[in-house]
């Protein structure tokens, strides 16, 4: 089975501090997105990487930025974290990226709950 | 815009009753998805759809791929308590690099 993991369940960070979101897939997979949910507004694209060192932005990369320095590791950074980034973050993983092939599903981890207070 | 719009968007029904869910759009997609996300976890996939007509059979869960492949459809039969959660279409509109998630339809069933 596809292993997805978050480095966090839950966080509480201040405003303006620099955070971290960490995941790691175990199944060799090209590609890896962030992406943040919330209410009414539903899974929103932030990044993502079709391989290692390379990413492109999503819908909503503002105030966001990632780092894939390994294929099994895609990291959300928040420069300057505000309360209107307080959300569920979501990794994913998925073998093929989008274009590339039909069939196209995407692997999740547990989330990360984050409060920007 | 590609949109997938799932209906309805809530559903609270009686444990062994049986249930149906959309997820529609104006584009064609060249598979769909079906997740099933529990609070406070991520979505977790259940199946994939890829043929234009294609039905499959998940135990008591049978999904649906319209002929045109522009929508899909979930049908529980006697719903349980454990079926809970919000339930998510999603897929790549063909001939992008997209890949667009539906609005979700959240499922509550009661014992």
């Amino acid at each position: 089975d596809v292993k997805v993991t978050q480095s966090s369940r839950y966080l509480v960070k201040r405003t303006g501090e620099k955070v971290f979101l960490e995941c790691v897939q175990d199944m060799d997979h090209e590609n890896m997105f962030w992406y943040r949910q919330d209410p009414g507004l539903g899974l929103r694209l932030i990044y993502f990487s079709y391989d290692v060192k390379m990413k492109e932005k999503g819908d909503i990369p503002e105030g966001y930025s990632v780092s894939r320095e390994k294929k099994e590791r895609f990291s959300l950074i928040l420069e300057s974290a505000s309360t209107n980034q307080t959300s569920m973050y979501l990794c994913a993983s998925s073998l093929e990226g989008p274009g590339l092939a039909d069939t196209y599903e995407q692997y999740f981890g547990p989330g990360t709950r984050l409060t920007v207070t | 815009t590609q949109l997938l719009e799932q209906s309805p968007q809530f559903l609270s029904i009686q444990e062994g009753e049986n249930l149906t869910v959309y997820c529609n759009s104006s584009s064609v997609f060249s598979s769909l998805q079906w997740y099933r996300q529990e609070p406070g976890e991520g979505p977790v996939l259940l199946v994939t759809v890829v043929t234009g007509g294609e039905v499959k059979k998940l135990k008591r869960l049978t999904f649906q791929f319209g002929d045109a492949r522009k929508d899909s459809s979930l049908h529980i039969t006697a719903a349980q308590p454990g079926d809970t959660g919000l339930y998510l279409c999603a897929g790549p509109p063909s001939g992008t690099y997209k890949y667009i998630f539906g609005t979700g339809t959240r499922l509550k069933v009661l014992a």
